[in-house]
């Protein structure tokens, strides 16, 4: 079984619909992360949290809010979507700062969103 | 913010070929890694380096940690099909808690 999962693998949806993205890991990792990732353009961190209670914006955090549910699950929500944040989206974790490969993060298989 | 350079962009060679890449930063890191993103997939964990001088090797894939704290390498040896993908670098910077990644390299091989 996949150590992080994310749902829906696939969602197209309509100029200004809400949408939410949801990450579920069986690491036991305290931290987790939301990128995005277009063409060209690598990864850009949108979210992450080290723990149930801590939230922390990213460098494109605009247009984007996060939930920790829980220390498995990371839910990212597009409050109103517009066709620019047509993209990839990746949920990653990371062991929390006790182990000594804490900035290791590993990577669910991604959203693939369309916004039209 | 903080800026990773990759190069190259695309990389486009023989089956058998041995293969390099680099990341380049103006910040001292303090942890390099490497990623490998294949298509319709989450990047994969390669390589983790957390030593200046640091050599390590993965099977075909070897990676450096620069003396200068500035910059890594991977190479590739012996190229095989299903190397085929996007390698991404990523560092951690001096005092940050996240990771910087680069643009990533697009390998494309010929059979």
């Amino acid at each position: 079984d996949a150590d992080v999962t994310q749902t829906p693998r696939n969602r197209i949806t309509k100029t200004g619909k809400r949408i939410m993205l949801e990450c579920s890991q069986t690491k036991g990792h305290d931290r987790m992360y939301w990128y995005r990732q277009d063409p060209g353009l690598g990864l850009r961190l949108i979210y992450y949290s080290f723990d149930v209670k801590d939230i922390n914006k990213g460098e494109i955090s605009d247009g984007y809010s996060v939930s920790r549910q829980a220390q498995a699950k990371f839910s990212l929500s597009l409050e109103s979507a517009i066709p620019n944040q047509t993209a990839l989206y990746f949920c990653a974790t990371s062991p929390g700062t006790m182990h000594s490969s804490y900035n290791e993060q590993f990577f669910g298989p991604g959203t693939r969103l369309t916004v039209l | 913010g903080q800026q990773l350079n990759q190069s190259p962009q695309s990389m486009f060679i023989q089956e058998g070929e041995d293969v390099s890449m680099n990341c380049t930063s103006s910040s001292i890191f303090n942890t390099w890694l490497w990623y490998k993103q294949d298509p319709g997939e989450g990047p994969v964990l390669l390589i983790a380096l957390y030593k200046a001088g640091e050599l390590t090797s993965n099977g075909r894939l070897t990676a450096q940690f620069g003396i200068t704290r500035k910059d890594s390498f991977l190479n590739i040896s012996a190229s095989i099909p299903s190397d085929v993908g996007i390698y991404f670098c990523a560092g951690q910077f001096r005092g940050a808690q996240k990771l910087v990644f680069g643009q990533g390299t697009r390998l494309t091989i010929n059979p």
